[in-house]
């Protein structure tokens, strides 16, 4: 059974600051991995997607890696700021005979302080 | 493009009473999931569609629990009869297929009193 952890739960950081969020899964055997960012009382934005194949993804300010071996992933945020408080959560997706599973992590509460 | 579309927003139900959700994916996606989102934790996922066809179902607590998606687009979740445990966010997600990027909603924040 795959488990994703995301670990601190939560982290408060000055504006400006560079930070890594991390996740770990316990399956090397994934599909893809998936980061989301959800605001207070919304849904799920995706921010990236990184194939097995690939090592990492970047969009604007945010950068995700994945080294499947080791059952990790970073979220890399350049200077961050006050509007990037949000949970961000990664998901795992495996794949189960013909059909595939995405599994979550319970998410990391980030508060970027002005 | 449109993305994926839930009704209500929010819904305050006594237990024992049943309530209904509804989403509507991006069009032309195949894939349809429902998950519920317990404060504090990862999304756990209910119930996963392939087109109008059930794929996974093995959380899906069946004895109150049930969904459908007729015509493989639309898609309802019913609890029957509710539970103070079954408080929680809604979510539906769609995508292109099982191994594709999924899309989210914007959730139903169900509370039972």
């Amino acid at each position: 059974k795959q488990e994703v952890t995301q670990i601190p739960a939560a982290l408060s950081v000055p504006e400006g600051e560079n930070l890594v969020l991390n996740c770990s899964f316990t399956d090397s055997a994934i599909y893809n991995l998936q980061w989301f960012r959800q605001d207070p009382g919304k849904g799920l934005t995706s921010l990236l997607l990184i194939q097995s194949s690939q090592r990492e993804q970047t969009s604007g300010r945010l950068n995700a890696s994945l080294d499947k071996s080791s059952g990790r992933s970073t979220l890399y945020i350049a200077a961050s700021q006050p509007g990037d408080s949000a949970t961000y959560l990664c998901a795992v997706r495996r794949v189960e005979g013909a059909n595939s599973k995405l599994t979550f992590g319970k998410g990391i509460t980030l508060s970027v302080r002005p | 493009e449109a993305g994926v579309a839930q009704s209500p927003r929010y819904k305050i139900i006594e237990k024992r009473q049943s309530v209904a959700f509804w989403c509507n994916p991006i069009s032309g996606h195949a894939t349809l999931y429902w998950y519920q989102q317990i404060l504090g934790q990862g999304p756990k996922l209910l119930i996963q569609f392939q087109n109008n066809g059930v794929v996974d179902d093995s959380q899906l607590p069946k004895d109150r629990f049930s969904a459908e998606r007729l015509k493989g687009v639309d898609s309802t979740l019913k609890i029957q009869p509710a539970k103070l445990e079954d408080s929680a966010v809604y979510l539906c997600a769609s995508s292109l297929s099982w191994m594709a990027e999924a899309f989210f909603g914007q959730g139903t924040r169900l509370t039972v009193v």
